[in-house]
C-alpha cells in the first residue's frame, strides 16, 4: 500500500492566528512531498515541492513566508499558514511519491481551513 | 490553449453502463499518465498509472494512452453507483514530478 495520512482533516480559527498541517507517509518513505490548494469544483494547484532535508521548492506566486513549508524526515511535511486570512480560507492537500524510481504521487485526505 | 484539457462535465449514466472519461494534452514531454479518483471533501486516489503510450487494465477500469495524439482514456466497465465522483487526469514529464491536472470530470452513476 501507500497511505498518506493528513492531520488536521478540519480545522477553524480566528483570523491572524497560525495553523500548521502534517503530512505523513505511513508505510513507505517519501523523498518527495508536495503541497496543493483546492477552491470548490476547481482542480487542485500545486502550491509547493518539498524535499526531505532541504528547503521547500515554491511555486510562481505562492507566498514562501505566509505558508512555511517543513520537510525533516522522509515520512513527514509540515505546512504552516501563517498569520491567516480569511482568503485563506482553503482546502489543502498533501501527496508524496515513495524514493526510487518512477513512482507516482499519493495523496492525503485534505485539510478543510476556514479562517473566521 | 491550456495544457491538458479535460471535459468537466457533468456526466450521468445508468449502472452498469460502460463510462468513458477522457483529456488532451499538448505538452509532448508528457511521459507519465495518472487517472484519479475524488469523492466529495476527499484527497484524490490514485486509479492507473502508466508510462509513454498502451494499455493497462485494473479491474473494471482500463486506461489508454495515444502520445501520437496527445490523447488519454479511463474506461469504467459495469459502472456501480459507488463510481459516482470527480475522475482527474494527471500528467509529468521525465524530467520532474510536478503533474498538471486536468479540471476534473464529475460522474454520477443512477441506481
Amino acid at each position: 500500500g501507500a497511505v498518506v495520512s493528513q492531520h488536521p482533516s478540519w480545522v477553524i480559527c480566528k483570523s491572524g492566528t497560525s495553523v500548521k498541517i502534517e503530512c505523513r507517509s505511513l508505510d513507505f518513505q517519501a523523498t518527495t512531498m508536495f503541497w496543493y490548494r483546492q477552491f470548490p469544483k476547481q482542480s487542485l494547484m500545486l502550491m509547493a515541492t518539498s524535499n526531505e532535508g532541504s528547503k521547500a521548492t515554491y511555486e510562481q506566486g505562492v507566498e514562501k513566508d505566509k505558508f512555511l513549508i517543513n520537510h525533516a524526515s522522509l515520512t513527514l511535511s509540515t505546512l504552516t499558514v501563517t498569520s491567516a486570512h480569511p482568503e485563506d480560507s482553503s482546502f489543502y492537500i498533501c501527496s508524496a511519491r515513495r524514493q526510487g524510481g518512477d513512482q507516482p504521487q499519493h495523496f492525503g485526505d485534505g485539510t478543510r481551513l476556514s479562517i473566521l | 490553449q491550456k495544457e491538458v484539457e479535460q471535459d468537466p462535465g457533468p456526466l450521468s449514466v445508468p449502472e452498469g453502463a460502460i463510462v468513458s472519461l477522457n483529456c488532451t494534452y499538448s505538452n509532448s514531454a508528457f511521459q507519465y499518465f495518472m487517472w484519479y479518483r475524488q469523492y466529495s471533501r476527499k484527497g484524490p486516489e490514485l486509479l492507473m498509472y502508466t508510462y509513454s503510450s498502451g494499455n493497462k487494465e485494473d479491474g473494471r477500469f482500463t486506461a489508454q494512452v495515444d502520445k501520437s495524439s496527445k490523447y488519454i482514456s479511463l474506461f469504467i466497465r459495469d459502472s456501480q453507483p459507488s463510481d459516482s465522483a470527480t475522475y482527474l487526469c494527471a500528467m509529468s514529464a521525465s524530467s520532474n514530478y510536478k503533474l498538471t491536472f486536468g479540471k476534473g470530470t464529475l460522474l454520477t452513476v443512477n441506481p
